[in-house]
């Protein structure tokens, strides 16, 4: 199975804050990577797919990068309804794997 | 609109099985993939596996094969996932989602999920 390390587990920072959150998987997924955040009580919601894919409805400052085995998530500009888990999500192989998650704080 | 309405929670007791639904609307049931995830207590998530409405085709991560099994009702739009032979370790949150296959370009995405169920596995 393929895995994927998030780091950090926990970031906390400030609103107006450009903010990076990264996943770097055990092997090459070849860009078949998504990012679902996911906030208190409710369900996973779709931001990016595709490394670099904004899905409709989510808000530009979101962007996502990278490729091989190590990719990243950005907030250009921290929000504080951007408070929640992230995680990130390979589908290049069976089974498909999430991350551990990055859990977003505001200072 | 695309929603996923989940069953409600299931207190159950070890060693019994519990089947789950997911009745989905404002799309082609039987032209989508629906997905399985598990979410266990302050834990993150796990892909259980798929099924095709349209014919019925499953698969599922190995983890699970023999503890999930999923089905789908064409007549009721409606996805099923049975867990069986359940221990404390099954307790968590099971969402499902539905998923979005691009044949051409062979990527995948949960674009709708539903509120998940809360299995929790008791005696």
């Amino acid at each position: 199975d393929i895995q994927m390390t998030q780091s950090p587990s926990v970031l906390s920072a400030s609103v107006g804050d450009r903010v990076t959150l990264n996943c770097k998987a055990s092997q090459n997924i070849n860009k078949y990577l998504n990012w679902y955040q996911q906030k208190l009580g409710e369900a996973p919601k779709l931001l990016i797919y595709n490394t670099n894919n904004l899905q409709t409805g989510i808000p530009s400052r979101f962007s996502g990068s990278g490729s091989g085995t190590d990719y990243t998530l950005t907030i250009s500009s921290l929000q504080p309804e951007d408070v929640a888990t992230y995680f990130c999500f390979q589908h290049n192989s069976w089974p498909l794997t999430f991350g551990s998650g990055t859990k977003l704080e505001i200072k | 609109q695309v929603q996923l309405q989940q069953s409600g929670t299931e207190l159950v007791k070890p060693a019994s099985s519990v089947k789950i639904s997911c009745k989905a609307s404002g799309y082609t049931f039987t032209s989508n993939y629906m997905h399985w995830i598990r979410q266990q207590p302050g834990n993150g998530l796990e892909w259980i596996g798929w099924i095709y409405p349209g014919n019925g085709n499953t698969k599922y991560n190995q983890k699970f094969d023999g503890k999930a099994t999923l089905t789908a009702d064409k007549s009721s739009s409606t996805a099923y996932m049975q867990l069986s032979s359940l221990t404390s370790e099954d307790s968590a949150v099971y969402f499902c989602a539905r998923g979005y296959y691009d044949g051409y370009y062979h990527y995948w995405y949960f674009d709708f999920w539903g509120p998940g169920t809360m299995v929790t596995v008791s005696s």
